[in-house]
């Protein structure tokens, strides 16, 4: 099974509908992170949280929130979801004790489609 | 503005041969470079990285060169193989850790046997 677990893998949704996007981790990490991932643009950060009680905004947060319900799970949420959403969004963890390296764990990605 | 840029959207290889990708970066500020590699339905994983320390790091196959003042990096693999075929990203970040990694938007590689 994988580390990192993300759910839904594939999602099609129509504009101003909520969105959850799930994320579970096995490796113990403290730290974790959404992305997304356009044609282009490379990955772009969206939150990401050092603790269960510390969530801090990435380059691209509007539009999006987040929970981090507990150390292993960190959900992404679109209130009201728009075309230009749509996009491949991952999840990743890290671990503070490798930080210095910057390694980041990604899981499989789900891939969202807004019409 | 992209701070990180990959500017080769693809590259193709024979195998055997080395395979040179390339990243640039504008922000002054960065001091730790990764490199991720991408296989098609699954997530980035971690290649290597370099500390701006340093001007080379190797891993195997793979080795990292940094130019600071040029603000230039490149990843290369030798021999390629056709396994090596991939997206590969590369990212910066100001401080240790993965607290905000900025990334590149990616070559493909190709190696054809």
């Amino acid at each position: 099974d994988a580390d990192v677990t993300q759910t839904p893998r594939n999602r099609i949704t129509k504009t101003g509908k909520r969105i959850m996007l799930e994320c579970s981790q096995t490796k113990g990490h403290d730290r974790m992170y959404w992305y997304r991932q356009d044609p282009g643009l490379g990955l772009r950060l969206i939150y990401y949280s050092f603790d269960v009680k510390d969530i801090n905004k990435g380059e691209i947060s509007d539009g999006y929130s987040v929970s981090r319900q507990a150390q292993a799970k960190f959900s992404l949420s679109l209130e009201s979801a728009i075309p230009n959403q749509t996009a491949l969004y991952f999840c990743a963890t890290s671990d503070y004790r490798q930080g210095a390296t910057g390694e980041l764990f990604f899981g499989e990605g789900s891939r969202l489609t807004v019409l | 503005d992209q701070q990180v840029k990959q500017n080769s959207p693809s590259l193709s290889v024979q195998e055997g041969r080395i395979s040179i990708l390339n990243c640039d970066y504008t922000n002054s500020m960065f001091d730790y470079f990764l490199w991720y590699k991408k296989y098609p339905a699954e997530g980035p994983t971690f290649l290597i990285s370099i500390s701006s320390i340093k001007d080379k790091n190797e891993d195997g196959r793979f080795t990292v060169f940094l130019n600071k003042s040029a603000k230039h990096l490149s990843l290369h693999i030798v021999p390629s193989q056709p396994g090596d075929s991939a997206v590969y990203f590369c990212a910066a970040s100001e401080e240790a850790g993965a607290n905000n990694l900025f990334f590149g938007t990616g070559t493909r590689l190709t190696v054809i046997p």
